[in-house]
């Protein structure tokens, strides 16, 4: 299984964007890079997916250079309510399904 | 009621004792993942069903861990003995099929935590 590094924290204030980074080195032909946002006392939640070059929703992009060894998630205008951890995850299905392997995320801290 | 639910939300329990936990996934969602989340820790594979089948157990910490999913649909986490170390958060999730990559729907977990 892929394993994910991501910085441990990050500060940032309301209306700036905020760019997370995960590195990926042994991310495998099968696996697409997914995000997911976690509030405490609540289970993950999805933010996005993506396999090669950009991804955009409704909430965040995804950016994924071509040798996807890395991804960056692109928070736009953060507010308060984004205070969070941020996983990256890479996984793909085996005959096992999709087992997804979750670091210890990046705590985002959003100040006034 | 369209998310992952699991009770309990929160299990105070001694140290030996056996405990189970529930999980009720989305309905039609064909597979269903459990994940445990210590302390300050990211979220470690437990098991992983496909209907009623666990094709891969290999997240189980020990023999004292096993879980079982019935009509496709609930699945409960039981362990037996319980050991301090036991305690932490324990993760539900669910997706649609297991042949694409779906997004998983995470519950709010249980709280364990063994005395």
């Amino acid at each position: 299984l892929a394993k994910t590094t991501q910085p441990i924290s990050m500060d940032s204030y309301e209306g700036q964007e905020v760019n997370i980074t995960c590195s990926h080195n042994n991310i495998a032909t099968n696996d697409y890079i997914t995000w997911y946002q976690q509030f405490p006392s609540q289970g993950p939640r999805f933010i996005i997916q993506g396999y090669k070059t950009k991804v955009t929703n409704e909430v965040a992009s995804l950016f994924i250079p071509a040798d996807r060894k890395s991804s960056t998630l692109s928070l736009p205008r953060v507010s308060l309510s984004d205070t969070a951890v941020y996983y990256c995850l890479v996984g793909g299905f085996t005959g096992g399904g999709n087992k997804l392997t979750f670091g210890t995320g990046t705590q985002l801290k959003v100040e006034l | 009621g369209a998310g992952v639910s699991q009770s309990p939300s929160n299990k105070v329990t001694e140290k030996g004792k056996d405990v189970e936990l529930r999980c009720d996934p989305i309905s039609g969602h064909t597979a269903l993942y459990w994940y445990r989340q210590s302390l300050g820790q990211g979220l470690e594979f437990l098991i992983y069903f496909q209907g009623n089948s666990a094709p891969d157990k290999s997240g189980l910490p020990s023999d004292r861990f096993s879980a079982e999913r019935t009509g496709g649909s609930v699945s409960t986490l039981t362990i037996q003995r319980t050991q301090q170390e036991d305690s932490a958060v324990y993760l539900c999730a669910s997706s649609l099929d297991r042949t694409r990559q779906e997004t998983q729907y995470f519950g709010p977990g249980t709280r364990l935590l063994v005395l």
